[in-house]
């Protein structure tokens, strides 16, 4: 079965301490890993698609890489705006995306 | 910058009613897809449009869901008789075929309350 867990659930951090955030799956012929941030009462923002083991995207303070079974994403000297729910998701051989329950991440002034 | 919309951005209604939720997807994607999400739990997929027909479903899109695309730019998610559990935020996506990474951009979203 296809499955996507991500850890840690919450996650709070100073302003400028840096962290990095997993998610690990399952899945039949991954055709992509999708990570999205998304703020209270919103709809998701994509961030970054990932395709194969090795590959690594950034964007600002985010970076996201991929290996065989995970995805991590690193975020250098987070600022109180970086806050939201960061979640993941990878697309299946049917091209269904399956998504994880996300983090939760809060970075204090 | 193109964006995905949803009317109304909270909708309810009491259980048994029919509720239809709106969507205008980004103009030159081919791809729609309406996803749920109910409060505090995971993002649920529910089903992809292509071509005026759907193309994939989940097991929560029973026969009392509906899609449609009535004209060139809506795309609509019918409710035939809501039930409490059908209590959710509701997003529709669109993606564009062609594109290399095939990511799908989210709408503001619809809550739907039912009581």
């Amino acid at each position: 079965e296809d499955q996507v867990t991500q850890s840690p659930e919450a996650l709070r951090l100073q302003e400028g301490e840096s962290s990095s955030l997993n998610c690990s799956y399952t899945v039949s012929g991954l055709r992509g890993l999708f990570w999205y941030r998304q703020d209270p009462g919103k709809g998701p923002e994509f961030l970054f698609t990932l395709y194969s083991a090795g590959e690594e995207k950034e964007k600002e303070r985010l970076k996201a890489t991929l290996t065989k079974k995970e995805s991590f994403l690193h975020i250098t000297a987070p600022k109180p705006e970086d806050s939201a729910t960061y979640l993941c998701a990878v697309r299946n051989s049917n091209y269904q995306l399956i998504w994880g329950a996300g983090t939760k991440l809060i970075i204090k002034p | 910058e193109p964006e995905v919309t949803q009317t109304p951005s909270h909708q309810v209604t009491q259980m048994g009613q029919e509720v239809i939720l709106r969507c205008v997807p980004i103009s030159n994607h081919l791809y729609f897809y309406w996803y749920r999400q109910i409060l505090g739990q995971k993002v649920e997929f529910l089903v992809s449009f292509y071509n005026n027909e759907i193309s994939e479903k989940s097991e929560i899109f029973d026969d009392q869901f509906s899609v449609e695309r009535p004209d060139g730019s809506n795309f609509t998610l019918k409710i035939r008789s809501t039930k409490l559990e059908d209590s959710a935020m509701y997003f529709c996506a669109s993606s564009d075929l062609l594109a290399e990474t095939y990511e799908q951009y989210f709408g503001p979203g619809t809550r739907l309350t039912v009581t």
